[in-house]
């Protein structure tokens, strides 16, 4: 069976301090992969999404990158966290075409 | 790009009513429409799902209609009960460059929905 591993689920950042936030998928090939950011609980916000190796598209402008440097890895990125980054951030994967997407158990990040 | 417009944005009902929550979106060429049930600090899961070639599908009490030349779909809570408590979500699968969708889910904004006993 197939299974999503997010990790760290909780994080404490300062700002202008680096962030990496790691996904990878289990038991499944040439997933497509998210990363989406909730905000106070509500609202799934799509960040990236990746087609394959290094095929990503940014949806949003931010302080935020993303790489995918193998099939079922997704890496979220920062080099410098502002406080507006705090969010509920979730990884998520799906088979292609129009289907369900499996979501990660999701990072907590608080920058102060 | 595809929006995706939710509401209410809260509802409250009691044990046994129903509920209903509606979603409007703007990419007619989205053809994937899932609904995600989120418990407080929790990952969202799939609840139910339809494809436009459908109008109406339905899981024990839960149910959800697709209107597509309105571009609206629904879901429908009947017999709630108090572990239906959570906040919704519903999404649609828009279209990327091309015409390709890839999966690329758009979520509404999420209606917390509070059942009481």
């Amino acid at each position: 069976s197939q299974t999503i591993h997010q990790w760290p689920a909780t994080l404490v950042q300062p700002v202008g301090s680096p962030l990496s936030l790691e996904c990878t998928v289990e038991g499944t090939s040439n997933p497509n992969l998210y990363w989406y950011r909730q905000a106070a609980g509500r609202g799934l916000q799509l960040l990236f999404y990746s087609i394959g190796i290094d095929q990503i598209s940014s949806e949003v402008p931010q302080n935020l990158s993303a790489s995918r440097p193998q099939d079922r890895q997704f890496i979220l990125s920062s080099k410098k966290l502002l406080l507006s980054d705090s969010g509920f951030y979730l990884c998520a994967w799906s088979y292609r075409g129009d289907t369900e997407a499996f979501f990660g158990q999701g990072t907590r990040l608080t920058v102060v | 790009g595809e929006n995706v417009e939710q509401h209410p944005s809260t509802l409250s009902v009691q044990e046994g009513d129903s509920a209903v929550i509606k979603c409007t979106y703007s990419d007619s060429a989205s053809n994937y429409f899932p609904w995600y049930k989120q418990e407080l600090g929790k990952r969202p899961q799939l609840i139910i799902d339809i494809r436009s070639n459908v109008g109406e599908k339905k899981d024990q009490r839960i149910a959800v209609t697709l209107n597509k030349t309105a571009k609206h779909f629904s879901l429908h809570i009947t017999e709630t009960q108090p572990e239906d408590s959570a906040v919704y979500f519903c999404a649609a699968a828009g279209r990327g460059a091309g015409g390709t969708s890839y999966g690329k889910l758009t979520f509404g904004q999420g209606t917390i929905l509070t059942v009481h006993p």
